[in-house]
């Protein structure tokens, strides 16, 4: 069964740095993994999008190894605003289908 | 430039109705998607469009449905509602390349309520 598993949810503090786990049991080949942020009552905002190794842009790096089947997205220095909920995106392959599929999403919470 | 709207926003339907949703994608984007978000399912993705020709699609039945004009504009039709369907319907909208290959710009959503 093509799954993500994410954490439910997190806790940090302002100024920690957060990092949040989607594990897949496979991925397309050519796929990229992609992450995104959600406030209530708005869409999803795109935040990082990688293939292999690491990826950085200016408010997240995001890490995936060989073998492509988890990816972690690193916040540095969270700050209140930072509190969403963050979800992986990956295309699966599944039989003789291929399956876009969202984690179920990580609630962070950033305490003062 | 504008954002990706959704209209509209807010719709009350009972069960057997049908529904259109309509998107207008950030202009100079040629792919649209549409997801379904619910509390027990998540995100859940319905399919894309590109050019007018639906490129890739997700889990749904039948009753779900699209279509993409000349224009990138798109619309997703939900026919014989069910209490089910109740739902944040996103549309996000992308250069080119589809959900897994580029950035997605996802609009505000219209909240369907299905009675």
């Amino acid at each position: 069964l093509a799954k993500t598993t994410q954490p439910i949810s997190m806790d940090s503090y302002e100024g920690q740095e957060v990092n949040i786990t989607c594990s897949h049991n496979n991925i397309a080949t050519n796929d990229y993994i992609t992450w995104y942020q959600q406030f209530p009552s708005q869409g999803p905002r795109f935040i990082i999008q990688g293939y292999k190794t690491k990826v950085t842009n200016e408010v997240a790096s995001l890490f995936i190894p060989a073998d492509r089947k988890s990816s972690t997205l690193s916040l540095p220095r969270v700050s209140l605003s930072d509190t969403a909920v963050y979800y992986c995106l990956v295309g699966l392959p599944m039989d003789s289908s291929y399956k876009l599929i969202f984690g179920s999403g990580t609630r962070l919470l950033v305490r003062p | 430039k504008a954002g990706v709207t959704q209209t509209p926003r807010y719709l009350i339907k009972t069960r057997g109705q049908q529904v259109t949703l309509s998107c207008s994608p950030i202009s100079g984007h040629r792919s649209v998607s549409w997801y379904q978000q619910t509390p027990g399912q998540g995100l859940q993705f319905l399919f894309e469009y590109f050019s007018e020709t639906q490129r890739n699609k997700g889990n749904f039945p039948g009753r779900f449905s699209g279509r993409q004009f000349s224009n990138s504009r798109s619309e997703m039709n939900v026919s014989t509602l069910e209490l089910g369907d109740s739902a944040l319907y996103l549309c996000a909208s992308s250069p080119s390349g589809g959900p897994t290959a580029n950035e997605q710009f996802f609009g505000p959503g219209t909240r369907l309520t299905v009675l």
